[in-house]
């Protein structure tokens, strides 16, 4: 079954300090790549997207992402995060063009001021 | 244009009883999936709906049904009740086929418990 890995579950940060959250997939041919990111009491939102092309995507507020082929990778980084990017942030993929997205089981991130 | 809206926002049901839950996807968006999200089993994929028409299915028992209608709008319907159904139940839309056609906008959810 195609599934996705995200090895942090919780992480804590101060202010400032750089931000990189790992994301694997498991192999299943053509695959557009996701992250999510869910803020407390909000629902959840697109924060970049890798269908093709430029393997590092650059996202909103900051976030940037790299698509690593051989290593079946998706890391999600920002190099210096902010109290307000305390949220839970969800790793997705779909295979073959379908929409079904198959997500990870989230990382919490909390930053402290 | 105004987000993907989900009614209601919280429901109680006992077991045994059917709760159905309703979803508006985004203004010209023909595709709606559904997720359920709980504490447990984290995100997981119910179905997708395009046209009308069922297009894809996660491994949800039979009790878990949807139906699409032609301005979009869908319908989740849980059947028989059980205390695990207890979840937060997400629905996405999402435009035409196409490159950007696989990304999915989100609602707020539906939160439903099980007593």
């Amino acid at each position: 079954a195609q599934s996705v890995s995200q090895h942090n579950h919780h992480v804590i940060l101060s202010e400032a300090a750089s931000l990189e959250l790992g994301c694997n997939y498991s192999y299943g041919g053509t695959v557009n790549l996701f992250w999510y990111v869910q803020y407390p009491g909000q629902h959840l939102q697109l924060l970049l997207k890798y269908f093709s092309g430029d393997p590092l995507v650059k996202g909103i507020k900051g976030f940037e992402a790299e698509f690593i082929k051989s290593k079946f990778s998706f890391n999600l980084r920002k190099p210096s995060v902010q109290w307000s990017d305390t949220a839970e942030y969800f790793c997705a993929v779909n295979y073959g063009g379908r929409r079904a997205l198959t997500f990870g089981s989230g990382t919490r991130l909390q930053v402290q001021p | 244009k105004a987000g993907v809206t989900q009614t209601p926002r919280y429901l109680i049901k006992t077991r045994g009883q059917q709760v159905t839950l309703s979803c508006s996807p985004i203004s010209g968006h023909r595709s709606v999936s559904w997720y359920q999200q709980t504490p447990g089993q984290g995100l997981q994929f119910l179905f997708e709906y395009f046209s009308e028409t069922q297009r894809n299915k996660g491994n949800f028992p039979g009790r878990f049904s949807g139906r699409q209608f032609s301005n979009s709008r869908s319908e989740m319907n849980v059947s028989t009740l059980e205390l695990g159904d207890s979840a937060l139940y997400l629905c996405a839309s999402s435009s035409q086929p196409g490159t950007s056609g696989n990304e999915q906008f989100f609602g707020p959810g539906t939160r439903l418990t099980v007593l």
